[in-house]
């Protein structure tokens, strides 16, 4: 696609649900990103891919995220259990690979845990 | 670890002021630095880049000079328009790295 998309753009959900945030990065983009944005704060990262692999996944708040990604493409974040601490935008971030340092971010999908 | 620290906002300006937005940084060897901005209801974008000492990224009329010495990436603008209301990242990611980490931002307000 032209752009990194990401979907749902907005999620509203009970505290104790699942949720599952989705990103189609920017097609030929080997290298993957997911951050989290909370209210006032700066970009926290989460995980990185290259291809399918995650090399570091030392973002992950908890055992209660995870994520994938799959054909070298499309990335699913999945949240179990929502706690109204994991109320924030997460972006997502693609680039043509691991170490050029250039991002291309979609416009987030803001999460709100009630 | 690597970190950035960039000036806390609100940045307010009148049109056609000067502006600077302090970016310092800590890092291991020789980090590449960058500024993104987020304009409201957008994603983040690149803004300009600096990948070794003493470059200068420039874009849009924003420009930023990477200082070894003093471990910084200020960004500077001659004259801010309303339409540069947003708010800015300074960024950097270590030669050889893979991991992108970003200061805090600084929100920007321009009155007409």
């Amino acid at each position: 696609g032209a752009g990194v998309s990401q979907s749902p753009s907005n999620k509203v959900t009970e505290k104790g649900k699942d949720v599952e945030l989705r990103c189609d990065p920017i097609s030929g983009h080997t290298a993957l990103y997911w951050y989290r944005q909370s209210l006032g704060q700066g970009l926290e990262f989460l995980i990185y891919f290259q291809g399918n692999s995650a090399p570091d996944k030392s973002g992950l708040p908890s055992d209660r995220f995870s994520a994938e990604r799959t054909g070298g493409s499309v990335s699913t974040l999945t949240i179990q259990r929502t706690q109204q601490e994991d109320s924030a935008v997460y972006l997502c971030a693609s680039s043509r690979g691991g170490d050029t340092g250039e991002l291309f971010f979609g416009e987030g999908s803001r999460l709100t845990v009630l | 670890g690597d970190s950035v620290t960039q000036m806390e906002g609100p940045v307010t300006l009148s049109e056609e002021a000067f502006l600077t937005i302090n970016c310092t940084y800590t890092a291991t060897g020789y980090p590449s630095l960058f500024w993104y901005v987020q304009y409201p209801g957008e994603g983040l974008q690149l803004l300009l880049k600096a990948t070794k000492a003493d470059d200068k990224g420039s874009n849009k009329g924003f420009e930023a000079t990477y200082r070894k010495e003093t471990t910084s990436f200020h960004l500077e603008k001659g004259s801010v328009q309303v339409s540069d209301s947003a708010v800015y990242f300074c960024a950097l990611i270590r030669a050889g790295g893979f991991k992108t980490i970003f200061g805090a931002g600084t929100r920007l307000f321009v009155k007409a």
